[in-house]
């Protein structure tokens, strides 16, 4: 099984650009989350799906949108790319919504915003 | 707001040495701790667990100690290898809010030969 996977691994934008970072995970996990991570920084969460067919925000939820395809894709978008939004980004999966919290993370996609 | 921090950002040790990095949280309907380990370039790697209802949980060379008074949190590495050199994570959760984790600032931990 590959886990969590996510593309790119790397992308570069200019202010204003639009650009759609996947993810997918293979476990038949319910729950999947997008995190952010900047330098020197924790983890932070900008949304999260707990179940197929549902989103929420988290922590940092502005300049980003979701969408949860079906249950082993969950997808982040940048409308209108900003260089605060320059970090690495991090989805994760969970089996459960509400139980154990172990979240299973992928390889991260590095974005620089000029 | 709530928070979850670490006390120290760097933590060297020798090989062979015990590793202790810890952890304070304030949010007190956390009931759920997690610790995770972050290799340069990698996502966060599942370490180990401890529900709030425990004091104590062991793993393979790792142990957990939680103190529910201090909202406190504390990683034990034993015999600690340099594979063990990387970013240390602990993250809190409430286990009736979505699943939903909270993560500190991260340690670094040095292991130096």
């Amino acid at each position: 099984n590959a886990g969590v996977t996510q593309t790119p691994k790397f992308q570069v934008l200019k202010t204003g650009q639009s650009m759609t970072l996947q993810c997918a995970q293979d476990m038949n996990h319910n729950s999947m989350y997008w995190y952010r991570q900047d330098p020197g920084m924790g983890l932070r969460l900008i949304y999260y799906s707990a179940s197929e067919g549902t989103t929420d925000k988290g922590e940092v939820p502005n300049g980003y949108n979701v969408s949860r395809l079906n249950k082993r894709e969950f997808s982040l978008r940048l409308e209108s790319a900003a260089p605060s939004q320059t970090s690495v980004y991090f989805c994760a999966s969970s089996p459960r919504a509400g139980g154990s919290g172990e979240q299973y993370f992928g390889p991260g996609t590095r974005l620089t915003v000029t | 707001g709530e928070s979850v921090g670490l006390h120290l950002p760097t933590l060297s040790v020798q090989e062979g040495d015990n590793s202790i990095i810890n952890c304070a949280y304030s949010n007190s309907a956390s009931d759920y701790f997690i610790w995770y380990k972050q290799e340069s370039g990698k996502g966060p790697q599942f370490i180990i667990d401890i529900r709030s209802n425990m004091d104590k949980r062991q793993g393979q060379r790792v142990t957990v100690l939680l103190n529910k008074t201090v909202k406190h949190l504390s990683l034990q590495i034993a015999a600690t290898q340099p594979g063990d050199s990387a970013v240390y994570f602990c993250a809190e959760g409430d286990t009736g809010g979505g699943n939903k984790l909270t993560f500190g600032t991260g340690t670094q931990l040095k292991v130096e030969l």
